[in-house]
């Protein structure tokens, strides 16, 4: 199956814990993004990279971290300074479809705060 | 941060009625314009993209228009079904860089 891979679904943080949300994809893409959904909100990007070991930051990247090691993985890095990490987490890469360039979406992932 | 516009923010429409809905965006360096549809519980999927002033495209009973001069797209549904209830957002993309800027998205409920 191909496709971008989220895990887990669900993730719980405690206070002052660094946590990462995984990111997979196998359909061969060099641009991969983060975006975060809050209530009411539209998807807000976080942080995205066009190619391995580069990545620029979105609108709303304090608080977070990325790497960009393998072409098929971006892993997001919720740091302890993130005081508000409560959202959902969506993962996507981009590639060409019909002439086109598309964004591929993965399932996402809640966190939540204990 | 660009403006990313959606309108209605929810909809509710019987099944068979055809329905459209508004997404504006900034008229300057535009580059292309997605639309996506985002069931419940799945991922969102790409419905449109859309670079052309004048585009309209179609897919089954949707389609989509495009104004760049002015800065709105439409996106029509004709004859609505109940399996077409899903949130619909559009993504602005600028020719000065490679972020897309998203609309809060506009909820179709059609009732059976």
């Amino acid at each position: 199956d191909g496709g971008i891979t989220q895990s887990p679904k669900y993730l719980f943080r405690k206070e002052g814990q660094n946590v990462t949300l995984s990111c997979e994809q196998n359909l061969n893409h060099d641009a991969m993004y983060w975006y975060r959904q809050d209530p009411g909100q539209g998807l807000r990007l976080i942080y995205y990279s066009q190619i391995v070991n580069d990545f620029q930051k979105g609108d709303i990247a304090e608080g977070y971290s990325v790497s960009r090691e393998k072409k098929e993985s971006f892993p997001l890095t919720v740091t302890s300074a993130q005081k508000n990490p409560t959202a959902f987490y969506l993962c996507a890469s981009m590639g060409a479809a019909g002439g086109e360039n598309i964004q591929y979406f993965g399932a996402g992932t809640r966190l939540s705060v204990l | 941060i660009l403006n990313v516009e959606q309108s209605p923010q929810s909809l509710h429409v019987q099944e068979g009625d055809s329905t459209n809905f508004t997404c504006s965006f900034p008229s300057s360096n535009f580059y292309a314009l997605h639309w996506y549809r985002w069931e419940t519980a799945k991922s969102p999927e790409a419905l449109f993209v859309m670079t052309l002033n004048g585009d309209e495209k179609k897919k089954g009973r949707i389609s989509a228009t495009l104004n760049t001069k002015e800065g709105y797209s439409y996106l029509y549904i004709k004859g609505s079904q109940p399996e077409d209830s899903a949130t619909y957002l559009c993504a602005y993309n600028s020719n000065t860089g490679n972020q897309f800027y998203f609309g809060t998205g506009t909820s179709l409920t059609v009732i059976p």
